[in-house]
């Protein structure tokens, strides 16, 4: 079951720049996490907000919460060639399944 | 670090063949996933454990079975690999029951072709 879905589905920018990955979801949440992949990896945590927060900071990272929107924001300042991935968000539905669900991901690619 | 490692990066196997998926964590997680992703699809949960020898089904459990032993070692099964069973298959572990929808470690995966 899909729960989370990222937009856009590819996004190419230069490096310097900054980069803007959205996630929509459909039900109410616990919490939400976005997660970083990069090529024939494992995923990567980045960040968790809960459903109470509306925005949190970790390094270059910015997420927003708008849970009246069922949506989430992840900014990525000052791009790096190594920011190259896919990026998920995870969330975990009200009531607890006990599942986070993945959506399909951006795919980030940062241009010299 | 929570490190999670998975036996092998790159399996080919062939149709038919009984396939084991080994994964391990050392960080006294309760919680162990099974996920496989495939392009356009995204990570679907095939089998999940609480505990040592609790197993839950995910999303897509046919053609899987899960064995759970030991609380670092979550082993994934596929009794008879079929050709649409080639995926990447994603290990994870969380730290306790409880707070299972709080961060998931994940193990660098394991890239399986069934021939």
């Amino acid at each position: 079951s899909q729960q989370g879905e990222e937009d856009p589905q590819a996004l190419s920018i230069q490096e310097g720049e900054n980069a803007t990955m959205n996630c929509s979801y459909k039900t109410s949440i616990n919490n939400l996490q976005w997660y970083r992949q990069n090529s024939g990896r494992g995923l990567v945590h980045l960040i968790l907000i809960r459903s109470n927060e509306r925005e949190k900071h970790s390094g270059r990272l910015r997420v927003t919460l708008d849970t009246s929107k069922k949506s989430s924001s992840l900014l990525i300042t000052a791009s790096r060639a190594a920011d190259t991935a896919s990026y998920f968000c995870a969330t975990v539905p009200i009531p607890r399944d006990d599942k986070i669900i993945f959506g399909k991901g951006t795919r980030l690619h940062i241009l010299p | 670090d929570v490190k999670v490692t998975q036996s092998s990066r790159y399996l080919v196997k062939r149709t038919g063949e009984k396939v084991f998926l080994e994964c391990v964590q050392d960080m006294d997680h309760e919680n162990m996933f099974w996920y496989r992703q495939d392009p356009g699809l995204g990570l679907r949960l095939i089998y999940f454990s609480y505990d040592v020898k609790m197993k839950e089904k995910g999303d897509i459990p046919e053609g899987y079975s899960v064995s759970r032993e030991k609380k670092e070692r979550f082993s994934l099964i596929l009794e008879s690999a079929s050709t649409n069973q080639t995926s990447m298959y994603l290990c994870a572990s969380s730290p306790a029951r409880g707070s299972l929808g709080d961060t998931q470690y994940f193990g660098p995966g394991t890239r399986l072709t069934v021939l």
